[in-house]
């Protein structure tokens, strides 16, 4: 059964950074492009940027570049972004996604919810 | 970047109704209607329903369709559901970067 499986709820400060993490069951995920995606209270979805985990290649959200970093681990099948210089703006839940085949978001991590706050 | 409008923001309907969500985007999305439907639950993963603007993922019920080309897109859910009360979302990948509508939400009347 596949499942993204995403690392629990974290509180920050202004400034600091933080890592969220996505395991990956039943299936390999070298293969599958790997998104991450978030949602600020009150707002749309907001893609932030993707991994390719056979090769590591990413590509990031003009927005936040230079700020995120999308990593992998492909002997853990776990996708993780770290996101820097925290602000108040970047309290969102953040999501995990698979790409599949088509293109499609085809499988969702449950969510991580980062509260930055002083 | 391509923004997406649904509407409209809330659907109150009843189990049994007939429930006609609308997404619009700001340029046209390629021939091969490049757009999707998710639903979301609080607490939940977003789950694919449809993709390609008129196929139904592996799994989804009948009642669940899609339509439109071009600018205007469409869910329609034929009888709903009490697991159907739910928001959903439309996204465009035919144009960098992929992109998403605000919501609708569809509870319970």
């Amino acid at each position: 059964q596949v499942q993204l499986v995403q690392s629990g709820a974290e509180v920050k400060k202004p400034g600091a950074s933080v890592k969220v993490s996505c395991k990956a069951f039943g299936f390999i995920f070298i293969p599958y492009a790997m998104h991450w995606v978030r949602q600020a209270p009150g707002q749309r979805l907001k893609w932030m940027g993707w991994i390719n985990p056979g090769n590591g290649d990413t590509k990031y959200s003009q927005n936040l570049q230079g700020r995120v970093t999308i990593t992998r681990d492909t002997s853990a099948n776990t996708v993780y972004m770290e996101l820097d210089s925290l602000r108040s703006e970047d309290t969102a839940i953040y999501y995990c996604a698979r790409q599949d085949s088509r293109g499609w978001f085809d499988y969702w991590g449950q969510g991580t919810l980062v509260t930055v706050s002083s | 970047e391509t923004v997406l409008t649904q509407s409209p923001a809330t659907l109150s309907l009843s189990p049994g109704e007939r429930a006609t969500l609308s997404c619009r985007t700001s340029q046209s999305v390629s021939s091969s209607n490049s757009l999707a439907w998710y639903q979301h639950k609080p607490g939940q993963a977003p789950r694919l329903l449809i993709y390609d603007g008129s196929n139904r993922a592996t799994g989804i019920p009948a009642r669940f369709s899609g339509s439109g080309s071009g600018t205007d897109f469409t869910l329609t859910i034929s009888s709903l559901e009490p697991e159907d009360f739910a928001v959903y979302y439309c996204q465009q990948r035919s144009n960098w970067p992929p992109t998403f509508g605000q919501g609708t939400k569809v509870e319970i009347k």
